[in-house]
């Protein structure tokens, strides 16, 4: 089975800073990495994913993310972050022969003026 | 992208009475979908994974008689939350891939249990 780390809970940032999520993972097996954003009292909305190739990914609203296989790290970074980035945000892993996400503990992201 | 949509998107139930909430995948055929749930500030947690044509498999420490899933086509996957009670009270959130390896989610519901 596989699990997944997200080391910070909570992230304060001020407005047009720079921001980095962490997430670790483990598995025995391949698998594909994903990073979700979760408004309040919303679904997920991708922001970006990891099936094959380039390890540098880039997502919607300017998020990024780099794959480390040696360091099983998927870290979510963004250089320049805004209000409305204020959201939760989910690191997950699926199994490349399935669909089955497992979801790391959420990173809370507050951004202040 | 493919939408997912979900029914209710907020539900109030007196304890015990039993609750229903519809996953539908709008444009896409989808043979499987997920069900997970949500306590506040927490993780989203599978609960089991509804198959069209077949008996939904669950995760390890669901109940299968409690949480009824039914996977009516191949748009719809209902999941049904019986005899419920407060500690049932949650966000409950569906799933489905559109074929390749990246899941879409339906909004929500939220369930709470008086």
């Amino acid at each position: 089975a596989q699990s997944v780390t997200q080391l910070d809970s909570q992230v304060p940032v001020f407005e047009e800073a720079p921001v980095e999520l962490r997430c670790n993972y483990s598995s025995s097996v391949s698998v594909y990495l994903f990073w979700y954003v979760q408004y309040p009292n919303q679904g997920l909305q991708l922001l970006l994913k990891y099936l094959s190739g380039s390890t540098l990914v880039k997502g919607i609203n300017g998020f990024e993310a780099e794959f480390n296989k040696s360091q099983t790290s998927f870290h979510l970074r963004k250089p320049s972050v805004h209000i409305s980035d204020t959201a939760e945000y989910f690191c997950a892993v699926s199994r490349s022969n399935d669909y089955k996400l497992s979801f790391g503990a959420g990173t809370t992201v507050t951004v202040r003026a | 992208g493919a939408v997912v949509s979900q029914h209710p998107s907020r539900v109030i139930c007196k304890s015990g009475t039993s609750v229903k909430i519809e996953c539908r995948s709008l444009d896409f055929q989808a043979t499987t979908m997920f069900w997970y749930r949500q306590f506040p500030k927490q993780s989203l947690m599978l609960m089991a994974t509804s198959n069209e044509g077949s008996k939904a498999t669950y995760e390890q420490g669901v109940e299968k008689d409690k949480f009824l899933i039914n996977h009516a086509s191949l748009t719809l996957s209902t999941l049904t939350v019986t005899s419920a009670h407060p500690e049932d009270s949650s966000f409950y959130i569906c799933s489905a891939p559109s074929g390749g390896a990246e899941q879409f989610f339906g909004p929500g519901t939220r369930l709470t249990v008086l």
